[in-house]
């Protein structure tokens, strides 16, 4: 259980172009979800918190308006990467919370990520 | 804020040994969550083991298993039994009790076993 399917896993594409990557709870209804950036033998820095039914909640230093997050329904959110330069290259990954009101302590389970190389 | 560190970018071991990775953290707060993840080659982050900050009892999955130290704010991850699957990047994580779900992650140490 508790599968996070993100699609797709790498994507090659010319500078300027915009770039969607989805994320899908495969078998649970997931009412939050997380974009992650991570740079080649770096951690994850967190981009963004994805709610269902309402506007993404981005973290300080990340363009709202370059990295579109939709969050349409409990088993989808979507990332668009608009007009992406060679510096939006990354591996881009994303998780889903199992699990809804007091059950705080659940983890987050993660997508296997996307490689995103602008050239 | 809270800061997750992470003192050992790589380490290695010898198949079938122990080896014993540490994570210290900082926070004001009384409830709180830890984790450790995995993430192989293949960069999959898969979830090792997780700690309530609330329990006293260190969690244990088969061979894995931490030391949580709450006043020292030390959360360490031993393997046992190390394995060649287990070379992989691991990174600790902290999140606060409450409906505030974010992950703050360390650097990540590199484990690599070695035959």
């Amino acid at each position: 259980g508790a599968v996070v399917s993100q699609h797709p896993s790498w994507v090659i594409c010319k500078s300027g172009t915009s770039v969607k990557i989805e994320c899908r709870s495969l078998d649970f209804q997931a009412t939050t979800m997380f974009w992650y950036r991570q740079f080649p033998k770096q951690s994850l820095m967190l981009m963004a918190t994805s709610n269902e039914g309402s506007k993404a909640t981005y973290e300080q230093g990340v363009e709202k308006d370059k990295f579109l997050i939709n969050h349409a329904s409990l088993t989808l959110s979507t990332l668009t990467v608009t007009s992406a330069h060679p510096e939006d290259s990354s591996f881009y990954i994303c998780s889903a919370r199992v699990g809804t009101g007091g059950r705080y302590s659940q983890p987050q389970h993660f997508g296997d990520g996307t490689r995103l190389s602008i050239l | 804020a809270q800061t997750v560190t992470q003192s050992q970018p790589e380490m290695s071991v010898q198949e079938a040994e122990t080896v014993t990775l540490s994570c210290t953290y900082d926070t004001s707060e009384n409830n709180y969550y830890l984790f450790w993840y995995k993430q192989p080659p293949s960069r999959q982050m898969i979830l090792v083991i997780r700690q309530e900050a609330y329990k006293q009892q260190n969690a244990t999955e088969n061979r894995f298993s931490v030391n949580f130290q709450k006043a020292a704010k030390s959360f360490s991850l031993k393997i046992s039994d190390s394995q060649l699957g287990d070379t992989a990047m691991y990174f600790c994580a902290f999140r606060s009790g409450g409906s505030n779900y974010k992950l703050t992650f360390g650097k990540g140490t590199l484990l690599t076993v070695n035959p």
